[in-house]
This record gives C-alpha cells, structure tokens and sequence, in this order.
C-alpha cells in the first residue's frame, strides 16, 4: 500500500540555519506529493505540492523536489526563522485515493 | 472568508457519555473527511463523505459514527466514548473527491478531546 516515512523528530535548529526534513514514499504509478505545516493551535495548511517527477514545489522559502528514482521529496530551506517552528508532515495522494500522511516532524527554531 | 469550523476546541468528558464534534465548511466543498492525530501516528482517517448522504469509513473507523445530511456540515459522533479515543481531531474538506487527489484540502483548527 502506499506510505509516507519522515525523519524523526525533534529538529531543533538556530535562526538562520539551513533546513533539510526528509521524506520518502512507497506508492504505486505516480501519486502526487505535499508538505502540510500545522503551526501551534492551527490546522493543517499546505506549504507546497507537486504532482509529477522532476517538479520543484516552493512556498515561503522552502523548497522539495519530487525525485523519482529516489522516491523522495525532502523539504529544505536555506535560513530558518524563528516563526517556521512548526510540525512539518509530508503526503502523497493518487488518484481516487485518499491523502496518506508521515508521522510528522516537529521543527525547533531558537533565536 | 473561506474556512472549516470545528466546535468545540476543547472538550473533557467521561467514559461512556455520548459526543458530537460539529464541523461546518462555507466554500460549498464536496469531500469532507475526518482525522485523528496522535503522536507519532500523524494523521489517521476516521471517516470520509464524498457528498450529501455518501460516506465510508477511513483507517480507524472503530468506535465512531458521521453523518452528512447537508453538504456544508459533517458531525461526528462519539456514542460511547472511551480513554482510548483522546486525541486530536481534525475536520477536512477540499472541493471534490475527484480533486482532493491533487488540490489542497483545508483544516479546521481542531478539537482536543480527553475522555477519562
């Protein structure tokens, strides 16, 4: 079936430091991947998504390239600030199929 | 402003007592969905509607029920609650089911429930 494994977390980071959060995926034919970030009290919102091989999401500085022959698409930014501490869950999602989510990877950034 | 409305935020009963968690959405979407979020789970499905009168159960249907006789709401409902079921809930809609593979789906901003 399909699923989503992230790297554990806490990932505490000083302010300006460089992000890297990694995902990687089981799924059949080409699903699309996402980035949903839930900061403190919050919902779920979406941080960025691509939906073939190849395509780069960005959003508010961060980045993830959707790698095929890895089946990864790790979340980087190259300076943190303290207001991106958050939980960072990545997604994949085929079509008829519902969202599949990681676990979650909370992100520590001190000033 | 377009958004999904979870009530209450809050909420701490008893073992046993029956619940309902209300979740309205204004943006005329068709899928709705709930979640539960525990940690080092991330989220898990409990229940989805792919429109008025249509829903099927998701991951962890165990324990709850839904309905969604109108296509702006989507309780769900806890009959008899127990400590297993604490945990955070979402509700989730995105425009149709057709979409939701590929469009973003939108949060409410979650019920944290403690049963003890």
């Amino acid at each position: 079936g399909n699923s989503v494994t992230q790297m554990e977390g806490p990932v505490t980071l000083s302010e300006e430091a460089f992000l890297t959060i990694n995902c990687t995926y089981t799924a059949t034919g080409y699903p699309s991947l996402f980035w949903y970030v839930q900061y403190p009290g919050e919902g779920l919102q979406l941080l960025l998504k691509a939906t073939k091989a190849d395509d780069k999401g960005s959003n508010k500085g961060f980045e993830a390239t959707y790698r095929k022959e890895t089946t990864s698409f790790h979340l980087e930014k190259g300076s943190v600030q303290v207001s991106d501490s958050a939980v960072y869950f990545c997604a994949l999602s085929r079509r008829g199929n519902k969202l599949v989510f990681g676990a979650g990877t909370i992100l520590r950034v001190k000033s | 402003e377009a958004q999904v409305t979870q009530n209450p935020r809050y909420l701490i009963t008893v073992t046993g007592k029956k619940l309902t968690v209300t979740c309205s959405q204004n943006m005329n979407h068709e899928y709705m969905s709930w979640y539960r979020q525990d940690p080092g789970l991330g989220l898990r499905q409990i229940y989805y509607s792919m429109n008025v009168e249509v829903t099927d159960k998701g991951d962890v249907p165990e324990g709850y029920k839904v309905s969604r006789k109108e296509k702006r709401n989507f309780p769900l409902i806890l009959e008899s609650p127990s400590p297993n079921q604490t945990s955070l809930y979402f509700c989730a809609s995105s425009q149709d089911w057709e979409s939701s593979y590929n469009s973003p789906l939108h949060f409410g901003n979650g019920t944290r429930l403690t049963v003890t």
